[in-house]
């Protein structure tokens, strides 16, 4: 199975910021990378698909790179409403795997 | 919209099968593979498996010798059998569609399952 690792697992940010989130592949991931962002008591939300694509009608403030074992997702301009848990998943290989999450809180 | 909604009982005893369906509204349920995936409290998403229309299924190893899957186009459903379940099974239960192969894009709003006697 390929392991994501997130990190930060937490972040602590003011408003305004721009916040960066690391995820590495165990193995080689090509791009098949997601990020999703879970607000409490909320399904997860598909932010960013194939590493860097925006998906539609998530605000281009979130953004996504890197291709590979590293990729990157970034928050610019924070605002309380993100709030949230973040996660990576790759499906370069089955089982579909995510990343521990990174939980993201507003100084 | 595509929407998604799970149902099942929300308290299993230990031993027995966990029994899931998820309804797929607003939307035609070919031509995509759909997914379940669960998250006990405070962890993280574990996928679980999937299934496409055509009936082919992939699961998870580690719990391939106790899920099943099935689909019924008729009614726009799919569903999560999981059987001998323990208390680890405790979780909140998503159904997902994929919109190509390992995008998740539409979930349900998850249905928590409870094992315990």
């Amino acid at each position: 199975d390929i392991q994501m690792t997130q990190s930060p697992s937490s972040l602590s940010a003011s408003v305004g910021d721009r916040v960066t989130i690391s995820c590495q592949a165990s193995q080689d991931n090509s791009n098949y990378l997601n990020w999703y962002q879970q607000k409490v008591g909320k399904a997860p939300k598909l932010l960013i698909y194939d590493a860097s694509n925006l998906e539609t009608g998530v605000p281009s403030k979130f953004s996504g790179s890197g291709s590979g074992t590293d990729f990157t997702f970034t928050i610019s301009n924070l605002q309380p409403e993100d709030i949230a848990t973040y996660y990576c998943q790759q499906y370069e290989n089955l089982p579909i795997t995510f990343g521990q999450g990174t939980r993201l809180e507003i100084k | 919209q595509v929407q998604l909604q799970e149902s099942g009982p929300g308290l299993v005893k230990p031993s027995e099968t966990l029994s899931l369906t998820c309804t797929v509204s607003d939307g035609s349920i070919s031509s995509n593979y759909w997914s379940w995936i669960r998250q006990p409290a405070g962890k993280g998403l574990e996928w679980i498996g999937r299934i496409n229309t055509s009936g082919t299924t992939n699961y998870k190893s580690s719990l391939k010798s106790r899920v099943t899957m099935s689909v019924d186009t008729s009614n726009n459903q799919f569903s999560l059998k999981l059987s001998s379940v323990t208390a680890a099974d405790t979780a909140m239960y998503y159904c997902a569609r994929e919109k190509k192969g390992g995008i998740f894009d539409y979930w349900g709003q998850g249905t928590l399952v409870t094992v315990s006697s």
